[in-house]
């Protein structure tokens, strides 16, 4: 069936450092791939989306790009903030499931001073 | 500030209660998901409406879980019998169509705790 992987549960990170946080997915349907991030206490927010093959797309200086040769949508920043600690959730929908979301399991980012 | 709008954003239950959360979508979108996150923030999807109409719902929200999407009036979530497995997050969120979640915004959610 159709689901996500995200193989980071926890990433703590030094502020200033790159970050690429891992999402892979299984689907036999044409998929569109979401980056959210959740902050303590408030609604997941929509990050990046995607259904181009090997485009990138890029929000607030986090990029991905889809790989559909490997299943991929990996998120990464060049340089992380303070501000950008919290859950990142990585999710599949595809057109045949009324765009029902599949969630990974998130990565909790801690960026430290 | 999110653009749906969900009430009471905190729900304490004991064992066999009903508890009953609501959601306002944002103006303009027919097609309403609920979400439950657990406490490992795990998202499980429950059902998605398209106006007053389901378009799907999983296995469990048949037996002890009820949703509706009144026509003028806010959604909502009822679990007829809680139990300590269904203290969760339970997120709404609404998209102006069920092509594309290109513009789903989701609530802040309902923290259900069953004591």
């Amino acid at each position: 069936g159709d689901s996500v992987t995200q193989t980071e549960g926890l990433v703590t990170l030094t502020k200033g450092l790159p970050v690429m946080l891992n999402c892979t997915y299984q689907t036999t349907y044409s998929p569109f791939l979401f980056w959210y991030v959740q902050h303590l206490n408030e609604a997941p927010k929509l990050l990046l989306k995607s259904s181009t093959d090997n485009k990138r797309t890029e929000h607030q200086g986090f990029y991905a790009t889809l790989h559909k040769s490997s299943s991929s949508f990996h998120l990464q920043k060049s340089s992380v903030q303070l501000s950008d600690s919290a859950l990142y959730f990585c999710a599949l929908s595809v057109m045949s499931n009324y765009n029902v979301l599949y969630f990974g399991s998130g990565t909790k980012l801690t960026v430290e001073p | 500030n999110s653009k749906v709008i969900q009430t009471p954003r905190y729900l304490v239950k004991g064992q066999g209660q009903k508890a009953k959360m609501r959601c306002i979508p944002e103006k303009g979108h027919p097609v309403v998901f609920w979400y439950q996150q657990n406490k490992n923030n795990e998202f499980k999807f429950l059902i998605n409406f398209q106006n007053q109409e389901v378009l799907q719902q999983i296995d469990m929200t048949e037996k002890r879980f009820s949703a509706e999407c009144p026509s003028n009036s806010p959604c909502s979530l009822e679990i007829q019998s809680s139990e300590a497995g269904d203290s969760a997050l339970y997120l709404c969120a609404s998209s102006p169509d069920s092509i594309s979640n290109e513009r789903l915004f989701f609530g802040h959610g309902t923290k259900l705790s069953v004591l």
